[in-house]
């Protein structure tokens, strides 16, 4: 079945910079990689995701790449806020039409 | 629109007990789905419901089990707990997964403490 695997686990930036989360899933048949934000005592919010069909989506500072050989895909951040500080997770829908999730990357902004 | 809710947030209970907890979706949406979330294990995927059928199955034991009525409201329900089953639980909804890939959105849980 799909796995997916996320790094890192915990990362800290500095504000103004950008910062990178990568996963890779195991499943070629997958089309589907949503990234979820989770802030304290909430639910994960969907920030972007991305089909198969594309390479790369955008959204303002926000921005998703995929590389369907490589079967890997990343969230990147720039110009970090530190309302962007809490627990990003990745997640790879398989043949089953089930999302399989990363274990997620809790990303803290330095002031 | 009003998000997904989820009754109640917080629930203290002790080994053998059993815990219902419930789902509402955002109108309109007729697809839900259950996660586990532990710090350890991440997010895991309990079921699916849609049109108040069983849809898919995550890899738990028999002891949790769910339903979906016809307003698409859906509960689910742990006998027997265990120390182990101290998760946050999550509800999503999600307009229609008919195999194609919908967006998921999630309440805000329910935290179950077993003592």
């Amino acid at each position: 079945g799909e796995n997916v695997e996320q790094h890192p686990s915990t990362l800290s930036v500095q504000e103004g910079d950008s910062a990178v989360i990568k996963c890779t899933y195991s499943d070629s048949a997958s089309n589907y990689f949503p990234w979820y934000k989770q802030e304290l005592g909430k639910g994960p919010q969907l920030i972007i995701d991305i089909r198969s069909n594309v390479g790369e989506k955008k959204d303002q500072r926000i921005a998703v790449t995929l590389n369907k050989t490589a079967k890997h895909f990343s969230l990147h951040i720039t110009e970090t806020q530190p309302e962007d500080s809490a627990v990003y997770f990745c997640a790879a829908m398989d043949s089953n039409y089930q999302l399989i999730w990363g274990a997620g990357t809790k990303l803290i902004i330095k002031p | 629109k009003a998000g997904v809710t989820q009754t109640p947030r917080y629930l203290i209970k002790t080994r053998g007990q059993q815990v219902t907890l419930s789902c509402s979706p955002i109108s309109g949406h007729r697809s839900v789905s259950w996660y586990q979330q532990t710090p350890g294990q991440g997010l895991q995927f309990l079921f699916e419901y849609f049109s108040e059928t069983q849809r898919n199955k995550g890899n738990f034991p028999g002891r949790f089990s769910g339903r979906q009525f016809s307003n698409s409201r859906s509960e689910m329900n742990v006998s027997t707990l265990e120390l182990g089953d101290s998760a946050l639980y999550l509800c999503a909804s999600s307009l229609e997964t008919s195999g194609y890939s919908d967006t998921q959105y999630f309440g805000p849980g329910t935290r179950l403490t077993v003592l």
